[in-house]
């Protein structure tokens, strides 16, 4: 079984601040996408990484794929309260074609 | 707006009965996935389809049952709810990527009483 495990669970701060979330595991995933879920939506793609050790970045979003392909990482730079959300990494197995998603880190951005 | 469309948008209903959600893929996606979200659990999957055919089973219950039609809808039936069924039900559909990326409907919120 792949299980993500997403640190930190809840991250409340202010307006400008910078933050990492984690997503980790003790498997090796395909490739690992990155979701953003506001209240009362379903989750949206934000950013899909494939290569181990590769960086995306999404105008102040930064992605990282760990490289050994087990962990990943999302950083954000000036945070604004138009982040705030629920931020939802899911890892892709190819051989099953397994998508396991990690139980989120809840975002809330002050202003 | 992604193009996946769930109805209804919100339920409620009494413990023992049954309900249907359902959902309409994006336009050429054949695949179409069932989650359930609640607070304590996250983001569980339930089942896909591809093109009609069940292609992989979750953690569904019994008392839950899935179709996808010819047209590619799908429909997710629960039945004998329980209060513990109380939660989010997304639908999402993806495409021919190999990267698995998934595109989700607004959920159907349902309260079991």
């Amino acid at each position: 079984t792949q299980l993500l495990e997403q640190s930190p669970q809840f991250l409340s701060i202010q307006e400008g601040e910078n933050l990492t979330v984690y997503c980790n595991s003790s498997s090796v995933f395909s490739s690992l996408q990155w979701y953003r879920q506001e209240p009362g939506e379903g989750p949206v793609l934000l950013v899909t990484v494939v290569t181990g050790g590769e960086v995306k970045k999404l105008k102040r979003l930064t992605f990282q794929f760990g490289d050994a392909r087990k962990d990943s990482s999302l950083h954000i730079t000036a945070a604004q309260p138009g982040d705030t959300g629920l931020y939802l990494c899911a890892g892709l197995v190819y051989s099953n074609y397994k998508l396991t998603f990690g139980k989120g880190t809840l975002l809330t951005v002050n202003p | 707006d992604s193009g996946v469309t769930q109805t209804p948008k919100h339920l409620i209903t009494a413990t023992g009965q049954r309900v249907t959600l359902r959902c309409s893929p994006r336009s050429g996606d054949l695949s179409v996935y069932w989650y359930q979200q609640s607070l304590d659990q996250g983001l569980q999957f339930l089942i896909q389809y591809y093109n009609g055919e069940e292609r992989a089973k979750g953690n569904i219950l019994e008392r839950f049952s899935a179709q996808q039609f010819p047209d590619l809808h799908s429909e997710l039936n629960l039945s004998s709810l329980e209060l513990g069924d109380s939660a989010l039900y997304f639908c999402a559909s993806s495409g021919q990527s190999n990267t698995g990326e998934l595109f989700f409907g607004e959920g159907s919120r349902l309260t079991v009483l």
